[in-house]
């Protein structure tokens, strides 16, 4: 089916440490792809986006590189800082007659950072 | 600053009451969205809206309708409330049909059915 799939959390990372959750997606052809953010309290907002294969989506340290043979969308930070604390969501666009525009996340990661 | 504003962030209701959750951008945005948020199962679509007075069923519509009689006004309605919808529903709204999918979200209604 058409679905992404996250690495279960929480992660829980003491202040710079090097940061990886995992994304993987199935569909048809090559959609765009998302990440996320959620901190506490508040809504999602946009982190990152690829929108063909090879392209590399970067925003405040961090990137994530979209991999057609390996359908996967890894998200990826040097040195975490404990305001990174949030829940990070993978999603990819649903394209179709009637549904262009359309995301489906994947259930989403929780990341606790320490000092 | 941009903005999508849901009307209550914390309701408490009874089962069989009616619910309604009010969502309003002010970015001229065309297409609205609905979603769920529960832990283990990331966002799901209720449902979503491309144009004014129109609204398509999205992967979980049960037990919930919609309205959008003006651009920039999203409004989700539970008939009859039901412990099991209990959640977290979050409106969002994109720019346009062939937008590359970039969402802004409200904040959040914490909804609680007793």
């Amino acid at each position: 089916g058409n679905s992404v799939t996250q690495m279960e959390g929480p992660v829980t990372l003491s202040e710079e440490a090097f940061l990886t959750i995992n994304c993987t997606y199935t569909a048809t052809g090559y959609p765009s792809l998302f990440w996320y953010v959620q901190y506490p309290g508040e809504g999602l907002q946009l982190l990152l986006k690829a929108t063909k294969a090879d392209d590399k989506g970067s925003n405040k340290g961090f990137e994530a590189t979209y991999r057609k043979e390996t359908t996967s969308f890894h998200l990826e930070k040097g040195s975490v800082q404990v305001s990174d604390s949030a829940v990070y969501f993978c999603a990819r666009i649903e394209h179709g007659s009637s549904n262009t525009g359309k995301l489906i996340f994947g259930q989403g990661t929780t990341l606790q950072v320490k000092p | 600053d941009v903005k999508v504003t849901q009307s209550s962030r914390y309701l408490v209701k009874r089962t069989g009451e009616k619910v309604f959750l009010e969502c309003v951008q002010d970015m001229d945005h065309e297409n609205m969205f609905w979603y769920r948020q529960d832990p283990g199962l990331g966002l799901r679509l209720i449902y979503f809206s491309y144009d004014v007075k129109m609204k398509e069923k999205g992967d979980i519509p049960e037990g919930y309708s919609v309205s959008r009689e003006k651009k920039e006004r999203f409004s989700l309605i539970l008939e009859s409330a039901s412990t099991n919808q209990t959640s977290m529903y979050l409106c969002a709204s994109s720019r346009d049909r062939e937008d590359t999918g970039e969402l802004f979200f409200g904040e959040g209604s914490r909804l609680t059915v007793l």
